[in-house]
Order: C-alpha cells, then sequence, then structure tokens
C-alpha cells in the first residue's frame, strides 16, 4: 500500500536561507510520481513541482528542488533563499502507475522569519 | 486559464440540512477529485471521476454523501442530512488523466461549518 511519511510537523527558517523538508514514501510498484504542494494560510493548494521514479535528474523549478534519493525512498524538498512568502503547510504525495489516486503526508508547517 | 472553481466558499448551516457543494473544472481536464481536509484525518479523498464517470468512492464516508458529474464542467457534492462531524474543508481538484506526471489541480476549497 502507498504510503508517505512528512516526520517534521514544523520547521523554522530565516529569511534568504535554504530548507530541506523531508519526505519519505513506500510502495511496491516500481513506477510512481512524487508531488510537492504548498497550502498558505489563505488555504488553496498549489501544485510545485513533481518527480518521476525513472527521471534520471532531480526535479527543479526555480527555488524549489527535488532531492530524489530512489534507493532511500525519499524525496525532500529544497527551498533555497527563502522568503516571508515562502511560509505555509507543504505536503508530499504520491501517485502509482495505473492509479490516478494521490495519497498525501501530513504536512510540514514552514515559518519564515525576517 | 481560469483554475478549478468552487462555490460557495464558506457554508454555515444548521445540522441536519442539505449542503450542496460546487465544482467546475479546468476545461480539457478529464479526472475530477473531491478532497476532504480536517486537523484530525488530514487530506482524504472522497471520490474521483473519469471522463464524468464514479472511479473510486471508497473514501466516502457513509450513505450520507453523494457526488455527481453531469457533464466534464461540473460536479457537485452532496451531504444530507449535514451533521457536526461534517464540518471541513471540501476541496475539488482535476487534472489529465494518464501520464504520471499529471499534477492535480486544486481549486480554493470550501470551508463547511455545520451547526
Amino acid at each position: 500500500a502507498q504510503k508517505i511519511t512528512q516526520t517534521q510537523p514544523g520547521m523554522f527558517v530565516q529569511e534568504k536561507e535554504a530548507v530541506t523538508l523531508d519526505c519519505t514514501y513506500d510502495t511496491s510498484d516500481p513506477s510512481y510520481g512524487l508531488f510537492w504542494y504548498k497550502q498558505p494560510s489563505s488555504g488553496e493548494m498549489i501544485f510545485l513541482i513533481y518527480q518521476g521514479s525513472y527521471d534520471q535528474q532531480n526535479a527543479t523549478e526555480g527555488r524549489y528542488s527535488l532531492n530524489f534519493q530512489k534507493a532511500r525512498k525519499s524525496a525532500n524538498l529544497v527551498i533555497s533563499a527563502s522568503q516571508l512568502g515562502d511560509s505555509a503547510m507543504y505536503f508530499c504525495a504520491m501517485r502509482e502507475r495505473g492509479f490516478q489516486k494521490l495519497v498525501f503526508g501530513t504536512g510540514t508547517r514552514l515559518l519564515v522569519s525576517p | 486559464d481560469a483554475g478549478v472553481i468552487q462555490s460557495p466558499r464558506h457554508e454555515v448551516t444548521e445540522m441536519g440540512q442539505e449542503v450542496t457543494l460546487r465544482c467546475k473544472p479546468i476545461s480539457g481536464h478529464n479526472s475530477l477529485f473531491w478532497y476532504r481536509q480536517t486537523m484530525m484525518r488530514g487530506l482524504e479523498l472522497l471520490i474521483y471521476f473519469n471522463n464524468n464517470v464514479p472511479i473510486d468512492d471508497s473514501g466516502m464516508p457513509e450513505d450520507r454523501f453523494s457526488a455527481k458529474m453531469p457533464n466534464a464542467s461540473f460536479s457537485t457534492l452532496k451531504i444530507q442530512p449535514s451533521e457536526p462531524r461534517d464540518s471541513a474543508v471540501y476541496f475539488c481538484a482535476s487534472s489529465l488523466a494518464g501520464a504520471l506526471n499529471q499534477p492535480q489541480h486544486f481549486g480554493d476549497g470550501t470551508r463547511l461549518s455545520i451547526l
């Protein structure tokens, strides 16, 4: 069964520093996709970045990058040069091939301080 | 381009009343998902549709919940009768079915309070 684990309930970082949000997953399917979403205090869910299980390179989208370690089943989100607007909940999610369903982790609340 | 549109944004109603939540997916998307978010249970998938057909409704809590998708541009989630434990944020999301790399795009959610 699919499972996503986010062990950090909360993280603090100072503005302009980098921060890593952890995500580990469990699946027996060799083909899967990993997604990260941001949920600011206003409540909407914003798609940030995607990593496929067969992708050779770590995904990057602007200041977001994924540290994908397939053997360890981890897909950590790295935010570089943190900004105050990065303060939000961050969710890791996984989808297996053949399934439309996304399974979400419990989320990590990030607070960026000036 | 318009994103996923949900209405209402907020709903406050009394226990026992019928509640209808509405969703317009992104044009061209053929998969639609309804989620519920609570502090206790996090994000839960309630039901999803492919090409307007319900595929997996195993997350629907009980018979009080029903969902329909009469056409490709509209879906409803209905709760009848509503109970205080149904209070949550309900999200609708849509995506292109098929490739793994297609993300689900979420609406802004409906914050439901049952008194």
